[in-house]
């Protein structure tokens, strides 16, 4: 089945300083990329839509100059966060998807950030 | 709006059978999806059904009702592993997943 990796898996920051987090389609071209965030106890919550070459659409509350996504290739995309503070402490994870398989995405591990 | 309902908790005993509903009211419908997540893992996928009917995969079912906005997932010879939380999904009519609260599901010996 196809593979999506995240890096790191876990990253503990300053607050104030910015992460840069990772999502590779390993064996697909991922046309779509999805960045969800997960606090404690609650589901996943959709951050944005990644589309290869184009801006990424951000859901409603999520500040687009604070979570900062690239999606250069259609094999990576990247999720920055800018000047962290402990309240983005949470897990991020993203997900990937072909064409041809609009119905289907693929999840990475996660990368979990602590900010102090 | 878009909502998804599934219990909050489910508590079993291992060796046994158990069944977590899921209801959904979307814009549109292009499948529901049933995925697995250990404590500090990403989700994992266990199922997709877009048509009505039963979906049977080893230990795992799914079944969906498309006129009721209603599905479960039934988990059979339960197993300690099965503990997990188990999030439901509808992907609606732009492709996007939309996520329930998840069902914390306790196995006990």
């Amino acid at each position: 089945g196809a593979v999506v990796s995240q890096h790191p898996s876990w990253v503990i920051c300053k607050s104030g300083t910015s992460v840069k987090i990772e999502c590779r389609s390993l064996d697909f071209q991922a046309t779509t990329m999805f960045w969800y965030r997960q606090f404690p106890k609650q589901s996943l919550m959709l951050m944005a839509t990644s589309n290869e070459g184009s801006k990424a659409t951000y859901e409603q509350g999520v500040e687009k100059d604070k979570f900062l996504i690239n999606h250069a290739s259609l094999t990576l995309s990247t999720l920055t966060v800018t000047s962290a503070h402990p309240e983005d402490s949470s897990f991020y994870i993203c997900s990937a998807r072909f064409a041809a398989a609009q119905e289907t995405q693929y999840f990475g591990p996660g990368t979990r950030l602590l900010v102090l | 709006g878009q909502n998804i309902d599934q219990p909050t908790e489910m508590t079993a005993t291992e060796g046994a059978i158990v069944q977590i509903n899921c209801t959904y009211q979307t814009s549109g419908f292009n499948g529901l999806f049933w995925y697995q997540q250990h404590a500090g893992e990403a989700p994992t996928f266990l199922s997709y059904n877009v048509l009505d009917g039963l979906e049977e995969k080893g230990r795992f079912s799914s079944f969906l009702s498309r006129s009721k906005g209603y599905s479960y997932l039934l988990l059979k010879e339960l197993q300690m592993k099965d503990s997990a939380s188990y999030l439901c999904a509808v992907m609606d009519s732009n492709y996007q997943l939309i996520w329930g609260a998840g069902t914390k599901l306790i196995i006990k010996p």
